[in-house]
């Protein structure tokens, strides 16, 4: 069983540009979450997706943006990029009822310069 | 609306003493709550749920309705121990969580 991969570990981009982050979720899961984290933060939730729907979002303005695959992946794109963008993005999945919480990958290391 | 405090951001405790990380939480109804941990280099994890009323790794964790608290504690603290903690909640079924800042528990030899 495999768990949840994220890519790349780390990035750099200018102010204005865009990213895209990629998530794998665990074998079994359908649903996928994406959080910020902050240096001395806890993880911010910024939105989630069942089944390829978008079915929950944190307060996060609209060039945070995401998609859900239909093999339950997912991305998180980021457009306009800002020096406040610069956070630890985490992608977790779990299972259709949340029962067992979520399971968090590495990581994407996002700096905005 | 949800939240999570974790008044504490650095707990340094010597080995084999008692620890306690606090958390309250504010919320209108019934939350799930949660604890993860995340050991130098390594990605998040859960640690305990309310629910399961468990302890792992000789942690237990009892939610307080009244007092809408949901400390962590272990009798007897060791060095692996050392790690950020974070308390997090969330609504009954798939919902996102909730996290607090987080604590930093440092156990010294």
């Amino acid at each position: 069983e495999t768990g949840v991969t994220q890519s790349p570990t780390h990035l750099i981009k200018t102010r204005g540009q865009q990213v895209t982050l990629r998530c794998s979720s665990q074998s079994g899961h359908n649903t996928v979450s994406w959080y910020q984290q902050a240096l001395g933060q806890g993880p911010q939730f910024i939105f989630q997706y069942y089944r390829e729907e978008e079915n929950g979002r944190g307060n996060f303005p609209p060039r945070f943006s995401g998609l859900q695959f239909p093999n339950y992946s997912s991305e998180l794109n980021v457009n306009a990029l800002e020096l406040d963008d610069s956070a630890l993005y985490l992608c977790a999945s779990s299972p259709q009822t949340g029962r067992y919480g979520y399971t968090f990958g590495s990581g994407t290391r996002l700096t905005v310069v | 609306a949800q939240r999570v405090t974790q008044p504490e951001k650095l707990l340094s405790v010597f080995k084999g003493a008692p620890v306690e990380l606090k958390c309250n939480y504010s919320y209108s109804g019934s939350p799930e709550l949660f604890w993860y941990v995340q050991y130098s280099r390594q990605r998040l994890q859960l640690l305990l749920r309310h629910i399961s009323r468990e302890s792992i790794k000789g942690f237990t964790a009892d939610l307080n309705k009244g007092e809408t608290s949901f400390h962590l504690k272990k009798p007897f603290a060791q060095e692996e121990d050392s790690a950020m903690y974070y308390c997090a909640l969330r609504n009954s079924g798939n919902t996102p969580l909730v996290f607090g800042k987080g604590t930093r528990l440092s156990v010294i030899a």
